[in-house]
């Protein structure tokens, strides 16, 4: 039962270096997320995906883009990496975004931008 | 625009000691209320939610939360905490048919054994 699952877990970039993290869920889930958390400012969300082929603008969503081919999949990518961009990236999903059904979320993917 | 506060951001406590911890939200009209949890080094797991129906939710471990319309608000309670409980916790609203889950700038709890 391996639900959301975020590969890589780690990852130290240059400044400037791009870079893909994918998420990938086996619950047959419509709505995906990109968050970010930093200390302090809790999980901001970055980009959301309301079903395949589809994506929208989350609250900080300057400098990441996201694709969702695959209904299965979605992955956040980074262009031109900043130091600004240091974090934890979650991932999670859900069955629908606005029903009682909750967020699910990966394990995270600490990110170091140097 | 809807907002989640989380009044305290670090929280002490010795076992044994009750616990809640409060949250607020802004939007006047429907809403779906949930508390995470996030264990050191994991990610975040769903505590209780909140849709309709009685207002004081049970959830896993002991916890419980109570919604309150009048004042917005969704309190995280405890009787009686565990070392174990050490973690941070998230309150989260979803408003009225959007697709977003806000969430609050969480609490940290510390439980002193």
């Amino acid at each position: 039962n391996a639900g959301v699952t975020q590969t890589p877990k780690f990852r130290v970039l240059k400044t400037g270096q791009s870079m893909t993290l994918l998420c990938a869920q086996d619950m047959n889930h419509e709505y995906m997320y990109w968050y970010r958390q930093d200390p302090g400012m809790g999980l901001r969300l970055i980009h959301y995906s309301v079903g395949e082929g589809t994506t929208a603008k989350g609250e900080v969503p300057d400098g990441y883009n996201v694709s969702r081919l695959k209904k299965q999949n979605f992955l956040l990518g980074l262009e031109s990496a900043a130091p600004s961009q240091t974090s934890v990236y979650f991932c999670a999903s859900s069955y629908l975004g606005y029903s009682n059904q909750p967020q699910h979320f990966g394990d995270g993917t600490r990110l170091s931008i140097l | 625009a809807q907002s989640v506060s989380q009044h305290n951001h670090h929280v002490i406590l010795s076992e044994a000691a009750s616990l809640e911890l409060g949250c607020n939200y802004s939007y006047g009209g429907t809403v779906n209320l949930f508390w995470y949890v996030q264990y050191p080094g994991q990610h975040l797991q769903l505590l209780l939610k909140y849709f309709s129906g009685d207002p004081l939710v049970k959830g896993i471990k002991g916890f419980e939360a109570e919604f309150i319309k009048s004042k917005f608000s969704f309190n995280l309670r405890k009787p009686s905490v565990q070392w174990s409980d050490t973690a941070e916790y998230f309150c989260a609203v979803n408003a009225g048919r959007d697709d977003k889950i806000i969430f609050g700038k969480g609490t940290r709890l510390h439980i002193l054994p």
